[in-house]
């Protein structure tokens, strides 16, 4: 079984710091991607790493996939209150030309203003 | 924008009754999943269907739990019957043959 862990489970910061979020697994993925769920709604596609070493920037989000593809990682600059949610990250496995989503628990972030 | 829309949003069921969940996926999307969100499992993957065919339902409960694909615009979940343990949101979502799936609204299922 493909498990994925994330850390911090929670984190409440003050506007304007910096944090990393981490996903890591014992597995090997062809695809990491990252959501983000507001309360009542579902997730919501951030971003897709396919390649081992990957950066992806978005806006003040940065998103990095592991060299070996076990692991990945969420940095945040300069942090603000509408960037709290709760972020997961997603392990694909290629099966039959889908992509076999397991999920992290994700990481519940909190900025205050 | 496209959605994923699944009905229904909300349902309270008395334990024993069957529920049915809708879900239509984004027009074009060949690859459809359900997954239910619960606080102490997180998402669990249910099953999902790519080109209406099922491809892996090893997530899901087989004596109460059937998923199917009647058309390409509609997948359907069905728990029969439910328990108080199903209680959770359930989630569908579509993708496209890329890597980004879009996920409905979810439907809040609470079995009393």
């Amino acid at each position: 079984t493909q498990l994925l862990e994330q850390s911090p489970q929670f984190l409440s910061i003050q506007e304007g710091e910096n944090l990393t979020v981490y996903c890591n697994s014992s597995s090997v993925f062809s695809s990491l991607q990252w959501y983000r769920q507001e309360p009542g709604e579902g997730p919501v596609l951030l971003v897709t790493v396919v390649t081992g070493g990957e950066v992806k920037k978005l806006k003040r989000l940065t998103f990095q996939f592991g060299d070996a593809r076990k692991d990945s990682s969420l940095h945040i600059t300069a942090a603000q209150p509408g960037d709290t949610g709760l972020y997961l990250c997603a392990g694909g496995s290629s099966i039959q030309g889908a992509q076999k989503l397991v999920f992290g628990q994700g990481t519940r972030l909190t900025i205050n203003p | 924008d496209a959605r994923v829309t699944q009905t229904p949003r909300d349902k309270v069921t008395e334990m024993g009754q069957e529920v049915t969940m809708r879900c239509q996926p984004i027009l074009g999307h060949n690859t459809v999943f359900w997954y239910r969100q619960t606080m102490m499992q997180g998402l669990e993957l249910l099953a999902y269907f790519r080109n209406r065919a099922p491809l892996d339902d090893s997530g899901m409960p087989k004596d109460r739990f059937s998923a199917e694909m009647p058309d390409a615009t509609l997948a359907t979940l069905k728990i029969q019957p439910s328990e108080p343990r199903d209680s959770a949101v359930y989630f569908c979502a579509s993708g496209g043959g890329n890597y980004g799936y879009t996920f409905g609204s979810g439907t809040r299922l609470t079995v009393v």
